[in-house]
């Protein structure tokens, strides 16, 4: 069972616009939600996490929306350019296993 | 300072056979995990390793086993291959086990098995 649903697959925006990629969850008792970007042949780095007791963690460019009581998160990437083009995985773990549980990813490219 | 490193970086195999795949943590770090990455999906959680012992398992076959040594490297065992094992497998590791998802997990660049 797919506990960490992604969306869109695919995504092209234009450099300088602004991309948002969207995931939901359903197991209640996950505490962390952190993003991956993953470049081809690398493995995923982490882009940035936020925890449910706040609503937007902004990291740079990069802002994470948190919406508790709709299960649902999303990332977005302001001033987009040619560099972020990559995967993006939303990922979620909880409790006492540190075990992260994927999203299917999000190929990202940026049109310059 | 060096991060997660695994080798071998590609691996080719037949159906049948065993690999083994091997894992270094960043130094400092005592917990280990694997997880398989399918192409196009997401990577799906395999083992846990803390301070030597297994502290989660994802729902993979008894084909697949880890251990963790000493100095807090790795390896994952895949028995019998299949064609679907084909993957790439990434190593990840973090400071501590992980309480309440507090621990950041740094990932390796994988290991690349084809298996024919």
């Amino acid at each position: 069972q797919q506990q960490v649903k992604q969306s869109p697959q695919s995504l092209i925006v234009q450099k300088g616009g602004i991309s948002i990629i969207n995931c939901a969850y359903e197991n209640t008792a996950f505490d962390y939600f952190p993003w991956y970007q993953q470049f081809p042949g690398k493995g995923p780095a982490l882009l940035i996490a936020i925890r449910p007791d706040v609503s937007e963690k902004k990291e740079g460019r990069f802002t994470i929306s948190f919406n508790k009581s709709a299960k649902q998160f999303s990332l977005h990437i302001m001033d987009s350019q040619p560099g972020d083009s990559a995967t993006y995985f939303c990922a979620a773990s909880g409790g006492s296993a540190s075990k992260i549980i994927f999203g299917s990813g999000t190929r990202l490219s940026i049109r310059p | 300072d060096a991060g997660v490193t695994q080798s071998p970086t590609h691996l080719i195999k037949t159906r049948g056979q065993q690999v083994t795949l091997r894992c270094s943590p960043i130094s400092g770090h005592k917990s280990v995990s694997w997880y398989q990455q399918v192409l196009g999906q997401g990577p799906q959680f395999i083992f846990q390793y803390y301070e030597k012992e297994e502290r989660g398992r994802g729902n993979f076959p008894d084909r697949f086993s880890a251990r963790q040594f000493p100095n807090y490297s790795s390896e994952l065992n895949v028995n019998a291959l299949l064609l679907g094992d084909s993957a790439l497998y990434l190593c990840a590791s973090s400071l501590e086990q992980g309480i309440a998802g507090t621990d950041t997990q740094y990932f390796g660049p994988g290991t690349r098995l084809t298996v024919l």
